[in-house]
């Protein structure tokens, strides 16, 4: 059963200190891994779409990379905007399986 | 920004009563989804459909039920609502299908039942 696990659970930043979110995975042919964006009180938000190992994007301050077994969305500099929870989802075409997300706090 | 609207945003019922939550998009997607989110979990798809007449459950057990009579509608019922029904609901759409490409998400209607 593919499976995804987000980490840390909650990060507290401050203004300008990047960091990294971790998104673990386990799919039988992964056919894509999505980040998504989640503000309080709404649905989650498309960010990213990554297909294969070593693929790489960027929007703005984040940045999303690929390996065979995790992804992880690299923040940087951020600003108190940013400031919500993260989802993973992977895809195998037939099935989507989505994190239990992190929670990013940025302080100012 | 995603066409597609959720109402109610924000409800509270009694045990006992039904309910319908409705969702519409206007992007002309075929595919669309009801998944359910309880806060600090993973979101779980209840409902799905490919197009107008196609509705299938989704992975996680529920006792609504959805129809699909257009395209651009999917509203989800509640005959019976139980306090277990306390949930948020997220309904969303697609261009591809299911597991192929990004969802469009609603703003999520938040259900209490007391």
């Amino acid at each position: 059963e593919d499976q995804v696990t987000q980490s840390p659970e909650a990060l507290r930043l401050q203004e300008g200190e990047s960091s990294s979110l971790n998104c673990s995975y386990t799919v039988s042919g992964l056919r894509g891994l999505f980040w998504y964006r989640q503000d309080p009180g709404k649905g989650p938000e498309f960010l990213f779409t990554l297909y294969s190992a070593g693929e790489e994007k960027e929007k703005e301050r984040l940045k999303a990379t690929l390996t065979k077994k995790e992804s992880f969305l690299h923040i940087t500099a951020p600003k108190p905007e940013d400031s919500a929870t993260y989802l993973c989802a992977v895809t195998s075409g037939n099935d989507m399986r989505f994190g239990a997300g992190t929670r990013l706090t940025v302080k100012p | 920004e995603a066409d597609i609207y959720q109402t109610p945003r924000y409800l509270v019922i009694g045990t006992g009563k039904k309910i319908t939550l409705e969702c519409s998009q206007t992007m002309g997607h075929d595919k669309m989804y009801w998944y359910q989110q309880d806060p600090g979990m993973e979101l779980h798809l209840i409902h799905y459909s490919y197009g107008v007449n196609s509705t299938e459950k989704g992975d996680l057990s529920s006792e609504s039920t959805v129809s699909r009579i257009r395209t651009e509608h999917f509203p989800l019922t509640l005959e019976s609502a139980r306090p277990s029904h306390t949930s948020q609901y997220l309904c969303a759409s697609s261009f591809g299908g299911y597991g192929t490409g990004e969802l469009f998400f609603g703003e999520g209607s938040r259900l209490t039942v007391l």
